[in-house]
């Protein structure tokens, strides 16, 4: 089975300054990571992707994040966070070779607030 | 918008009562899957429907169902609910078994 450590539950940051969110993962085959954002209220919008290819993936909104198999990591990054990148985000992982579609192991979440 | 619609938005039902939640897959969308995430958590993965046949589940009791129906829309059914039951419940869907999910802004069940 694969599982997802989310290391912090909370990171304050500044209007501006620079964030990492970070995500460990632990699985015995090939895996799938994500990053999902949830907005109060609402469900939850993918952030981002590493299927295979480049380590490194970026969103159309500034966000980063770089697949590290050697330390089973996949940290969540942004030079730049805006007021408006408040909200959880949670990192997943699947298998990446099942037949029958791949279920998403989420970790508990890590609550980014924002503050001028 | 990710095109999944989800209702009810809020209900409240009582211990051992029975509940059904009812999704709109997007259009296009054959694969439906149902996450359960409790407060302060992340989402559990509940099961999976592709084609109107359940492929995939996790660890969650038998009084966990669900249906998907040749329009691809699905219910997710919990009987004899418990306090525990309590929690936001998504739903998602995807073309096929490898497309990017897209979910639902949740239903949200509270048992007293």
């Amino acid at each position: 089975a694969q599982s997802v450590t989310q290391l912090d539950s909370q990171v304050p940051v500044f209007e501006e300054a620079p964030v990492e969110l970070r995500c460990n993962y632990s699985s015995s085959v090939s895996v799938y990571l994500f990053w999902y954002v949830q907005y109060p209220n609402q469900g939850l919008q993918l952030l981002l992707k590493y299927l295979s290819g480049s380590t490194l993936v970026e969103s159309i909104n500034g966000f980063e994040a770089e697949f590290n198999k050697s330390q089973t990591s996949f940290h969540l990054r942004k030079p730049s966070v805006h007021i408006s990148d408040t909200a959880e985000y949670f990192c997943a992982v699947s298998r990446s070779n099942s037949n029958s579609g791949y279920a998403l192991n989420f970790g508990k979440g890590t609550s980014l607030l924002v503050t001028p | 918008e990710t095109g999944v619609t989800q209702s009810p938005t809020h209900l409240i039902k009582t211990r051992g009562q029975q509940v059904t939640l009812r999704c709109s897959s997007q259009s296009g969308h054959n694969t439906v899957s149902w996450y359960q995430q409790a407060l302060g958590q992340g989402p559990q993965f509940i099961f999976q429907y592709y084609r109107e046949e359940e492929n995939g589940r996790g660890n969650f009791p038998p009084r966990f169902s669900g249906l998907q129906f040749p329009n691809y829309s699905s219910e997710l059914n919990v009987n004899a609910l418990e306090l525990d039951d309590s929690a936001l419940y998504l739903c998602a869907s995807r073309q096929g078994h490898t497309g990017e999910l897209f979910f639902g802004e949740g239903s949200r069940l509270t048992v007293l």
